[in-house]
């Protein structure tokens, strides 16, 4: 079975530019959430959505959205980017929103803004 | 306000050496509490979980975690490391009764010395 794929894996943007980053969900998972993992430190939660609705939000700002689609794959966009935004951003999925169904993660992507 | 907290930003050991990393959190109630690894370049692969009964849980890669609710803490040991060991190591907590936000440590580092 394939697991949570990520695309881009890598990707070079200038600032003021746009991003947005890609997940597919494991088969049968219908709930999605995107981390961004700052170089050296823990991944920091950024959204979470489970049947296509947005179920919580870290706290980042409003430049940061997301959305799900019906087949349960996401997309995570950056408007207006900072060298800041430079970081692995991380997609996970898991069966449903409940908190005993672990989180499954992709192998990121490696956002790098210049 | 919830945190995790990994004390020791590094560690080195020996191979064949036992390995203990320290985990401790700050939490309304029992959270799920979770142990991954994450390779260079690589997401995050979930090495245990605890969420209820024996305090003591079994991991892959012969890794082990205890967990003590007196001192909020959820340690992972592993008896005789290895060198494919070597990897940054994340301790996280997530709500019980359903929810959307798991909340990492920043990580340590785990590197291993022949």
């Amino acid at each position: 079975d394939a697991g949570v794929t990520q695309s881009p894996t890598h990707l070079i943007k200038t600032r003021g530019q746009h991003v947005t980053l890609r997940c597919s969900p494991i088969s049968g998972h219908k709930s999605v959430s995107w981390y961004q993992q700052v170089l050296g430190q823990g991944p920091q939660f950024i959204f979470q959505y489970y049947e296509k609705e947005e179920r919580g939000r870290g706290n980042f700002p409003d430049r940061f959205s997301a959305r799900q689609f019906p087949n349960y794959s996401s997309e995570l966009n950056v408007n207006a980017l900072l060298l800041g935004d430079s970081a692995l951003y991380l997609c996970a999925s898991r069966r449903d929103n409940s908190g005993a169904n672990v989180l499954t993660f992709g192998a990121g992507s490696r956002l790098t803004v210049l | 306000a919830q945190s995790v907290t990994q004390p020791d930003i590094h560690i080195t050991v020996s191979e064949g050496a036992s390995l203990e990393l320290r985990c401790n959190y700050s939490y309304g109630a029992t959270p799920y509490l979770f142990w991954y690894v994450q390779s260079p370049g690589q997401g995050l692969q979930l090495l245990l979980k605890y969420f209820s009964g024996d305090t003591l849980v079994q991991g892959i890669k012969g890794f082990e975690a205890e967990f003590k609710r007196s001192q909020s803490s959820f340690n992972l040991r592993k008896p005789s490391v290895h060198w494919s060991d070597a990897a940054e190591y994340f301790c996280a907590v997530g709500p019980r009764g359903g929810g959307f936000k798991t909340i990492f440590g920043a990580g340590t580092r785990l590197f291993v010395k022949a």
